[in-house]
């Protein structure tokens, strides 16, 4: 069965650079979610969206922005990277609006240096 | 405050040996609690999902209950296998609709030979 698939699976930037992460979300899922998971900490929601349009926020920096296009998939925009951005990205995709399960892609490893 | 607290937080056991986990929440309305298991550096997996009118749930060699009156789950682990080391993350859904979850601390679980 088809995955939540991300891209990239590794990226290393140095700091005020940008990043773009990548989320292709499981076939016929409209809503994607996403999630940072820093190093021993738990997965922090950050930024979701339903039918490409924001369906709900959380701790996500000023500096991030995300968006759903119209084939379903997403992108999350990172800018002037810190240190402290580094994490596990994961992103996850539910059916219909979701507010049930969840399906999780198996991340990108964001370092910054 | 954390919303769902797991114990214990690391868990060492024989392979072949039985464990439990816990979970106890204080999220308000409830739609459902998952347990997910996440090995180091992947996506979390679902194991099992229950909603509030669920008691027990079973998936291979994971049984998970859940008293929604007490607000307490428990994931249990039999047979333990090597491929079962992972962390194991009780999360909830709150049931107002809105997409975010609230994710559980976590159990390290380490299995050895």
């Amino acid at each position: 069965a088809a995955g939540v698939i991300q891209s990239p699976r590794h990226l290393i930037k140095e700091k005020r650079e940008t990043a773009t992460l990548k989320c292709y979300p499981i076939p016929r899922h409209d809503t994607v979610y996403w999630y940072q998971q820093g190093p021993g900490q738990d997965p922090q929601f950050l930024i979701s969206f339903y039918e490409k349009m924001q369906s709900d926020k959380g701790s996500i920096p000023d500096r991030f922005s995300a968006q759903q296009f119209s084939d379903y998939h997403s992108e999350l925009n990172m800018s002037s990277l810190e240190l402290g951005d580094s994490a596990l990205y994961f992103c996850a995709s539910s059916p219909d609006g979701g507010g049930y399960e969840q399906y999780f892609g198996p991340g990108t490893r964001l370092t910054v240096t | 405050k954390n919303q769902v607290e797991q114990s214990p937080q690391s868990l060492i056991i024989l392979e072949g040996k039985n464990c439990t986990l816990q979970c106890n929440y204080t999220v308000s309305p409830f739609s459902n609690l998952r347990w997910y298991k996440q090995d180091t550096g992947r996506g979390p997996v679902s194991l099992t999902i229950m909603t509030f009118s669920e008691n027990t749930k079973s998936n291979g060699r994971y049984t998970a209950t859940l008293d929604a009156d007490t607000k307490q789950s428990s994931l249990h682990i039999t047979a333990s296998q090597l491929s079962d080391s992972a962390s194991y993350i009780c999360v909830v859904s709150p049931q107002t609709g809105a997409n975010n979850l609230f994710f559980g601390t976590g159990t390290r679980l380490t299995v050895i030979p």
